[in-house]
């Protein structure tokens, strides 16, 4: 278990719907990322929170929006739903910024992830 | 655009027998990690890798770097059946601030 809690677990919902994933860090960390992964498109970078700012972006739709919170929770919103939004989507947390100086050997602990169905 | 390539994308190797796995990436970078993938399942740590000539080992994989090659290794010794799973390499994209995952290498270990 890697202390990063996903929820829910699975969802399936019709196109043009909108739902929003909830991911929960590791206790003491104060970084967030998002990612996707779908069989065509690999694993793919969405966004990034640090301590409740944006701190980098991927190639995130327009569609789509997340933000930290300040107990660092992070929720990821997805709307307007197409089936191509089926994927498998993980969140990951680590205690800083994997990019900042001084990051040492910090590594990004990813949850469980959320199977998103869209029928 | 940081980009970051694996090869073999798909590995079938018979239990006992030795093998590589490569990452490459397009842009400098000090900060390279490795991780599994079980079918389902989550991505779990393996190695973390610091700096140029860095080298780490867990069981019968090995991890290296080489960040003026910009290539890192995951070498796989005497393989078994419990080590099938995708194995992704990520790169710190420095001031980017992002960690871009390779394409993944699909491991199947034939008993």
């Amino acid at each position: 278990d890697s202390g990063v809690t996903q929820t829910p677990k699975h969802l399936i919902t019709a196109t043009g719907q909108r739902v929003t994933l909830r991911c929960s860090p590791r206790s003491g960390d104060l970084s967030v990322y998002w990612y996707q992964q779908s069989l065509d498109q690999g694993l793919q970078f969405l966004i990034q929170y640090y301590n409740g700012e944006e701190r980098a972006k991927g190639n995130i739709l327009e569609r789509f929006s997340a933000q930290q919170f300040p107990d660092l929770h992070s929720e990821l919103n997805l709307s307007s739903l197409e089936l191509g939004d089926s994927a498998l989507y993980f969140c990951a947390s680590s205690v800083e910024g994997i990019s900042l100086p001084g990051a040492g050997d910090t590594e990004a602990f990813f949850g469980q992830g959320t199977r998103l169905t869209v029928v | 655009e940081l980009k970051v390539e694996q090869n073999p994308l798909f590995l079938s190797m018979q239990e006992g027998k030795n093998y590589t796995i490569y990452c490459n990436y397009s842009t400098t970078s000090d900060r390279l990690y490795w991780y599994r993938q079980d079918p389902g399942k989550s991505l779990e740590s393996l190695f973390v890798l610091l700096s140029n000539g860095a080298v780490k080992q867990e069981g019968r994989l090995m991890a290296s770097l080489d960040t003026k090659a910009r290539l890192s290794t995951l070498h796989i010794t005497a393989a078994v059946h419990d080590l099938s799973a995708t194995y992704f390499c990520a790169v710190d994209g420095g001031a980017t601030n992002k960690l871009i995952f390779g394409t993944g290498t699909l491991l199947a270990v034939q008993p």
